[in-house]
């Protein structure tokens, strides 16, 4: 286990509504960054938060917002859901943005929108 | 263009047998990252190993060995003496540059069963 926590596990929702995603960083790890998985596809970056500011951002619509908190915690947050949101959404963590360093993941949300 | 080409969708390997999956590349970054990482059914992306850009020798974790040929930008991951518990998705994924907004960018995948 990587220490990354994320919840809930599984979310329905429908289309126009709002969800809010959990992540629990891995211990001493400053960095978040949140990936969303479509069926069938690798993961894509939707972006990162370094010491509680958004640091990069993937090819995203400004509806997928994020926070991160001062104990590293950080939230995901889509609005106005589409169908095509369902998605496994997926949490990483890092101990810092300086070199190559390894991300560790989290389980994942599954978001399903009908 | 593809940053990470996976182009086997799936494998099968017998149980005991070496495995070897392929990954190519494309940056123009000269510093860089290369990962590959296990996604079993319950979804959950098990990182496996980890190759530097400026390494001189292959990676190696265990059962597992990054073939990494950088004037080819490719990195295989082989796999020795598969074991059934092996059958999942892996992902290779390359991270550019160092510091600020640094992501990861995954390929398609390869979808891997061992089998009896």
């Amino acid at each position: 286990e990587t220490g990354v926590t994320q919840s809930p596990t599984h979310l329905i929702k429908t289309r126009g509504q709002q969800v809010t995603l959990r992540c629990s960083s891995q211990s001493g790890h400053n960095t978040v960054s949140w990936y969303q998985q479509a069926l069938g596809q690798g993961p894509q970056f939707i972006f990162q938060y370094y010491r509680e500011e958004e640091n990069g951002r993937g090819n995203f619509p400004p509806r997928f917002s994020g926070l991160q908190f001062p104990n590293y915690s950080s939230e995901l947050n889509v609005n106005a859901l589409e169908l095509d949101d369902s998605a496994l959404y997926l949490c990483a963590s890092r101990p810092g943005l300086a070199g190559l360093d390894t991300q560790y993941f989290g389980p994942g949300t599954r978001l399903t929108v009908l | 263009a593809q940053k990470i080409t996976q182009t086997q969708p799936g494998m099968f390997v017998q149980e005991k047998e070496a495995v070897t999956l392929d990954c190519t590349y494309d940056t123009s970054d000269p510093s860089y990252g290369l990962f590959w990482y296990k996604q079993p059914s319950s979804g959950e992306m098990i990182f496996l190993i980890y190759q530097g850009s400026y390494d001189q020798q292959n990676a190696t974790e265990g059962r597992y060995s990054l073939n990494f040929q950088k004037a080819r930008k490719s990195a295989n991951l082989v796999i020795s003496a598969s074991q059934l518990g092996d059958s999942a998705m892996y992902f290779c994924a390359m991270r550019e540059g160092t510091g600020t907004a640094s992501k990861l960018t995954f390929g398609t995948g390869t979808r891997l069963q061992v089998t009896l």
